[in-house]
């Protein structure tokens, strides 16, 4: 198994630009978020879904959007850019009904100029 | 979900015991201790969870005292690849995915 995949690993952006976030889990799990972790501070809860076609916000959702068309895929947009926006995001899955052992992706490491 | 309370940083010498301490004096009965590690800025990676009773695993083991408002994680032996930050997570087993990453405690593995 892969685990959880994140591309890119890095990427530069432009203020008021759009970009994707690619996660990927070949564990079939059910529940997928995504956290941003700013410098010297923990994770942050972004979006999370539990499942294929459901999707709910986390602490964090302003200027996100996500979607779950697959329970592989949980993609994570940036509909317009901001600085405060740079960031690293990890993306996150795990089983349904077992007790919250989260499998974490490398990140990915986004600048926003 | 509760809220915890970690020391921002420690030291451990190397081949010694690490002993991370974590207050929840607000846990609710459903909910679980788990402990999560960062190192180096990778994604976090599960050590442990527990819910009233002490638990071991191969990472590491888990002391949760009996009004459940504290617990400690402890490395027995702690290597130079321990040197991570710990969050330390309480929540309910079942339910949304909702881990609230606190800032950690960063232990240093002394040479």
């Amino acid at each position: 198994n892969a685990g959880v995949t994140q591309t890119p690993k890095f990427q530069v952006l432009k203020t008021g630009q759009s970009m994707t976030l690619q996660c990927a889990q070949d564990m079939n799990h059910e529940y997928m978020s995504w956290y941003r972790q700013d410098p010297g501070m923990g994770l942050r809860l972004i979006h999370y879904s539990v499942g294929a076609g459901i999707t709910d916000q986390g602490e964090v959702p302003n200027g996100y959007n996500v979607s779950r068309s697959t329970t592989e895929d949980f993609p994570l947009r940036l509909l317009s850019a901001a600085p405060s926006q740079t960031s690293v995001y990890f993306c996150a899955s795990r089983e349904t009904g077992l007790y919250n052992e989260q499998f974490f992706g490398p990140g990915t490491r986004l600048t926003v100029l | 979900d509760a809220k915890t309370t970690q020391p921002p940083s420690m030291d451990c010498a190397e081949g010694r015991a690490a002993n991370l301490p974590c207050n929840h004096s607000t846990i609710s009965g459903n909910e679980y201790v788990y402990w999560y590690r960062q190192i180096h800025s990778q994604g976090p990676q599960y050590i442990i969870h527990g819910l009233k009773n002490n638990e071991t695993n191969e990472m590491a083991s888990l002391i949760i005292t009996e009004d459940r408002k504290s617990s400690t994680l402890i490395l027995p032996h702690a290597t130079l690849r321990d040197t991570a930050v710990y969050y330390c997570i309480v929540g309910s087993q079942t339910g949304a995915n909702n881990l609230f990453f606190g800032t950690g405690t960063r232990l240093t593995v002394i040479p």
